[in-house]
């Protein structure tokens, strides 16, 4: 079974640095890109961003490039998502998905969420 | 970027329903455009990908059509377990874009 596991919620200050995680299992972790998803409180989807793990290759949205970074550690199937300088505007639900190449861009499999709060 | 545009925004029904959400590209996509199911506290969920292919394991009362620009989403007999917030995602250009969601409540 295909399966995404994120690190768990998060509790953090304007100004502080932080990681996510977000684990791949059942599947061949090299084959499949992993994008990040925002979720603000109430709101709708905002993709991110992606990395394919077999060469760190990134694309980034204009839009979040340049205060987040991804990466991943394929000794352990796992992708990074990071900030170092966190703010209040954050405050948001992060999913992580995978899916195929160009020509398979859906997302057909989903992290549970990591829920990070910014709050001085 | 390309702007997707979800309409209705929120929509009531009942049981049995057929309901219908479109979602509109401002430019042609081709048939690059799936639908997702999201459900309070919980990720999205593939339904439908490459505008009309029925994703695993998902039942065939959900359906997708539609091609360029314009695109449609259909269940053709509201369920319980189908009251949920639906959105499109463009995968034709960078950035991937999202519909703003359509919210399908109980009438």
């Amino acid at each position: 079974e295909v399966q995404l596991v994120q690190s768990g919620a998060e509790m953090k200050k304007p100004g502080e640095s932080l990681t996510i995680s977000c684990e791949g299992s059942g599947y061949t972790f090299t084959s499949k890109w992993i994008s990040w998803v925002r979720q603000m409180p109430g709101k709708g989807l905002e993709w991110m961003g992606r990395i394919d793990p077999r060469d760190s290759y990134t694309n980034y949205n204009p839009s979040f490039r340049g205060h987040v970074s991804m990466s991943v550690d394929t000794s352990i199937d796992t992708a990074y998502l990071q900030w170092t300088s966190l703010k209040a505007a954050d405050s948001a639900m992060y999913f992580c998905a995978r899916s195929g190449g160009v020509s398979e861009n859906w997302f057909d499999s989903w992290g549970q969420g990591t829920l990070v709060t910014v709050s001085s | 970027d390309i702007q997707m545009t979800q309409s209705p925004s929120s929509l009531s029904a009942s049981i049995g329903d057929r309901v219908t959400i479109t979602c509109q590209a401002n430019q042609d996509i081709s048939n690059y455009l799936n639908w997702y199911q999201q459900k309070p506290g919980e990720a999205p969920k593939l339904l439908v990908y490459g505008a009309s292919n029925l994703q695993t394991g998902v039942p065939s009362r959900f359906s997708g059509n539609g091609s360029a620009t314009d695109f449609s989403f259909t269940i053709s007999n509201l369920q319980p377990e189908d009251f949920a917030t639906y959105y499109c995602h463009q995968y034709d250009d960078l950035p991937l874009t999202f519909g703003g969601g359509t919210k399908v409540e109980v009438k």
